[in-house]
């Protein structure tokens, strides 16, 4: 089946330090990769939408400058968070949309990485 | 802006059957789905639904009506691996048809 693949899994970091987080597809490709974020007991609130090629498309209240977001390749969306503070502590999670006919994931279409645990000290 | 409203935990026993409920309200709507998420994990697909009516997936059914912007998952033969959070979540019919999640609901399974 399709799968996604995020990395890391868990990450601590430096108040004011950036982290990379990656998502890829490994069998299918991407024209859409989505990013949420997750507070403890919360929903998954989407935070942007990257298409390979073009800008992200960030929700109203995420600050683009801070939550940066490449898709550089069918197959590789990262967002890096800069200056990290406290309040970005969180689980942070992607899912992916294949283009018809290459490998679809779930019968309507999204496939999730495994989530990445931020903590930020 | 767009609303997807749970009831934020439901308890039943081993055995049993339990449904939980989603309205929705979105600006636009291509389909409604179910994801289940253990603590610490990342969701997992159960159903959709794109069209009014029941769709049953072994012990997991969802159903949709359209008209009433409501939607519910009902799990059969409940086991104690069933407990975990429940989302559902719309597709949008606009930009890149984004997936947007409802508030969960945490089911706890007791024997």
């Amino acid at each position: 089946g399709a799968v996604v693949s995020q990395h890391p899994s868990r990450v601590i970091c430096k108040s004011g330090t950036s982290v990379k987080i990656e998502c890829r597809s490994l069998d299918f490709q991407a024209t859409t990769m989505f990013w949420y974020r997750q507070f403890p007991k919360q929903s998954l609130m989407l935070m942007a939408t990257s298409n390979e090629g073009s800008k992200a498309t960030y929700e109203q209240g995420v600050e683009k400058d801070k939550f940066l977001i490449n898709h550089a390749s069918l197959t590789l969306s990262t967002l890096t968070v800069t200056s990290a503070h406290p309040e970005d502590s969180s689980f942070y999670i992607c899912s992916a949309r294949a283009i018809p006919g290459t490998g679809g994931p779930s019968p309507h279409g999204y496939t999730f990485g495994s989530g990445t645990r931020l903590t930020v000290v | 802006g767009q609303s997807l409203e749970q009831p934020s935990e439901v308890t039943a026993v081993e055995g049993a059957i339990v449904q939980i409920n989603c309205t929705y309200q979105t600006s636009g709507f291509y389909g409604l789905s179910w994801y289940q998420q253990h603590d610490g994990g990342a969701p997992t697909f159960l159903s959709y639904n794109a069209l009014d009516g029941l769709e049953e997936t072994g012990r997991f059914s969802s159903f949709l009506s359209r008209s009433d912007s409501y939607g519910y998952l009902l799990l059969q033969e409940l086991q104690m691996k069933d407990s975990a959070s429940y989302f559902c979540a719309v597709t949008m019919n606009t930009g890149f048809q984004k997936l947007v999640f409802g508030t969960g609901t945490r089911l706890l399974v007791s024997p």
